[in-house]
């Protein structure tokens, strides 16, 4: 159980794009769901905190006009890179809780963006 | 702010080596987890640890929480080249609506 899938897994997009991440839970509603950004051989930053129907809360630096995370339902959000550059290049990476364990995340495979 | 300290950052034994890495705060959480990540993957939870004083046991693998909750460790016995991976540490506050803060991560290499 816990299962959280990304879509997609790698993508290449020009630069001035804007790409779109899923992060889905498959088999637990998430009530909680937060975004990270690792780079190379370094730990996870995390980007945000979204719940269910409410904004999401962003962490000190991140930019929400560019990244937009929508939390639309209990199994699904998305992250909007927008107006990508080069230095958006990274590992994105989202985690879920449930209602039942709110200390416990569970993680996507994570989707490596490269911007051209 | 880096809440977590981890240590070692980086950490090249043999197969059958034990080793230890560290984790430390000046804050108090309400959990510790320990995750392993591999390259290109997200990181897959090893254990959480809720109690102060807390020892839980995976394997070879063996995961103290501090009594103040605001330090733990992960000892590895007999190390061997599949625990290659980079491990990371990552705390929870209440407060923060149980965002987690992680450690930099100690980078595992067990050669054969």
């Amino acid at each position: 159980g816990a299962v959280v899938s990304q879509h997609p897994s790698r993508v290449i997009c020009k630069s001035g794009t804007s790409v779109k991440i899923e992060c889905r839970s498959l088999d637990f509603q998430a009530t909680t769901m937060f975004w990270y950004r690792q780079f190379p051989k370094k730990s996870l930053m995390l980007m945000a905190t979204s719940n269910e129907g409410s904004k999401a809360t962003y962490e000190q630096g991140v930019e929400k006009d560019k990244f937009l995370i929508n939390h639309a339902s209990l199994t699904l959000s998305t992250l909007t890179v927008t107006s990508a550059h080069p230095e958006d290049s990274s590992f994105y990476i989202c985690s879920a809780t449930g209602p039942l364990s709110t200390d416990t995340q569970y993680f996507g495979p994570g989707t490596r963006l490269t911007v051209l | 702010t880096q809440l977590l300290e981890q240590s070692p950052q980086f950490l090249s034994i043999q197969e059958g080596e034990n080793l230890t890495v560290y984790c430390n705060s000046s804050s108090v959480f309400s959990s510790l987890q320990w995750y392993r990540q591999e390259p290109g993957e997200g990181p897959v939870l090893l254990v959480t640890v809720v109690t102060g004083g807390e020892v839980k046991k995976l394997k070879r693998l063996t995961f103290q929480f501090g009594d103040a909750r605001k330090d733990s460790s992960l000892h590895i016995t007999a190390a061997q080249p599949g625990d290659t991976g980079l491990y990371l540490c990552a705390g929870a506050r209440r407060n923060s609506g149980y965002a987690l803060n992680f450690g930099k991560g100690t980078s595992l290499l067990v050669t054969p």
